[in-house]
């Protein structure tokens, strides 16, 4: 059964720092792994989507990457801002299934 | 811009009562999913379709029921509200890419 983790569960930073966020799968049998932002109160909104064959994605000041046989994946954030505040999660589409199995999610705290 | 809008936003109601949420995608995604998401629970699965008059049980599937009818709609109802049922509620779709899109979910309130 695939199961995923995401540590640290929360993480208080002040602005303007580099951050990497993790997240560990125990199957590498997957087809997808994504990432997640959700504001309080809020539906979750992708940030980043890494297919199976890729090793990583960029979206402005994010960086996620996806090493399957180590069952791992990191979003790096630079130059964070009090607006990156908000609850990360990953979650990984195992293969030959359209379920997503999500990570419980890392809370960031950006101070200005 | 192609979407998914769930309604209504905020709901509360009785112990007993029919409760359904409403979940409209205009993505023309083929799998639909409705997810409810408790502190200390994360988000768990209650039913999902990949399709039209195809639906199917998820891991949190007791009291919940749900029917495809079109591509744009997946109604989740509740048969007898319980206040276990208490939660928020989210609707998401994939479509070919496998990228999941979420609505902004559903506040249920069982009193």
């Amino acid at each position: 059964k695939q199961e995923v983790t995401q540590i640290p569960a929360a993480l208080s930073v002040p602005e303007g720092e580099n951050l990497v966020l993790n997240c560990s799968f125990t199957d590498s049998a997957i087809y997808n792994l994504q990432w997640f932002r959700q504001d309080p109160g809020k539906g979750l909104t992708s940030l980043l989507l890494i297919q199976s064959s890729q090793r990583e994605q960029t979206s402005g000041r994010l960086n996620a990457s996806l090493d399957k046989s180590s069952g791992r994946s990191t979003l790096y954030i630079a130059a964070s801002q009090p607006g990156d505040s908000a609850t990360y999660l990953c979650a990984v589409r195992p293969k030959g299934f359209q379920k997503l199995v999500f990570g419980t999610g890392t809370r960031l705290l950006v101070s200005p | 811009d192609a979407e998914i809008t769930q309604s209504p936003r905020h709901k509360i109601t009785e112990t007993g009562r029919q409760v359904t949420l409403a979940c409209h995608q205009t993505w023309n995604h083929n799998n639909m999913f409705w997810y409810r998401q408790d502190l200390g629970h994360g988000l768990r699965l209650i039913h999902y379709s990949y399709g039209v008059q195809d639906t199917n049980k998820g891991e949190v599937s007791d009291g919940y029921s749900v029917s495809r009818s079109n591509t744009e709609d997946l109604p989740l109802t509740l048969e007898s509200a319980a206040s276990s049922q208490t939660s928020v509620y989210f609707c998401a779709s994939t479509g070919n890419t496998g990228e999941l899109f979420f609505g902004e979910g559903s506040r249920l309130t069982v009193l």
